[in-house]
């Protein structure tokens, strides 16, 4: 079945240093991938997005790569902040469907 | 408002009683999603909306669960004869269309005791 999955259910990294998440998803048909930051006791934020036409997008901080050969998808933070601290979802659109598909998360914990 | 707001943010019940949970999208906003976090999870999708009609049902878990938005706005989830597996945090967010970037409220968090 269709499946978004993360390598890594906690990742610790010191202020300061850079970020990377990973993500592998399943449907080599999806055509869109986005990046939701979650913490505790909200919802999850937009974070940022990228179409399967691209293999790069870059935020303020944050940079997404997408795979398509071998179905993996990063999120990279620079210079990680206390406040980054949170899980963080993957999640894809399989292409001609209109729901989102998430993976189970990664928790970021951030130490001074 | 300025963002997707649910009510209640908390409800606890009772094995097999009846609830509603709210949810008010983003002004102009016709898309609307329901999805559905347990406990160290990703949200797994529900239910979604294009104006009134409910577009995709496909992941209602079985005929307890029920969804409406009669005026193309407000959404209320209604779950009938309510399970202990029923508890999970219930989270609705809004797009300007589908295939925008949705905004997720803070979630209606239910306990079935």
């Amino acid at each position: 079945g269709e499946s978004v999955g993360l390598h890594l259910p906690t990742l610790s990294v010191q202020e300061g240093d850079n970020s990377i998440i990973n993500c592998a998803y399943s449907n080599s048909a999806s055509d869109y991938f986005i990046w939701y930051k979650q913490e505790s006791g909200k919802g999850p934020q937009f974070i940022i997005d990228i179409r399967s036409n691209m293999d790069k997008r870059q935020g303020q901080r944050v940079t997404v790569l997408l795979n398509k050969t071998v179905k993996h998808l990063s999120l990279q933070i620079a210079a990680t902040q206390p406040g980054d601290s949170a899980v963080y979802f993957c999640a894809e659109r399989p292409y001609n469907t209109d729901k989102l598909i998430f993976g189970t998360g990664t928790r970021l914990q951030v130490f001074p | 408002g300025a963002g997707v707001s649910q009510t209640p943010s908390n409800k606890v019940t009772e094995k097999g009683k009846y609830v509603e949970l709210r949810c008010d999208p983003i002004s102009g906003h016709t898309a609307l999603y329901w999805y559905r976090q347990s406990l160290g999870q990703g949200p797994e999708f529900l239910i979604y909306f294009q104006g009134t009609g409910a577009a995709d049902d496909s992941g209602l878990p079985n005929d307890r669960f029920f969804a409406v938005r009669p005026e193309g706005s407000v959404s209320t989830l209604k779950i009938q004869r309510t399970e202990r597996g029923d508890s999970a945090v219930y989270l609705c967010a809004s797009g300007r269309g589908i295939t925008e970037v949705l905004t997720f409220g803070a979630g209606s968090r239910l306990t079935v005791l």
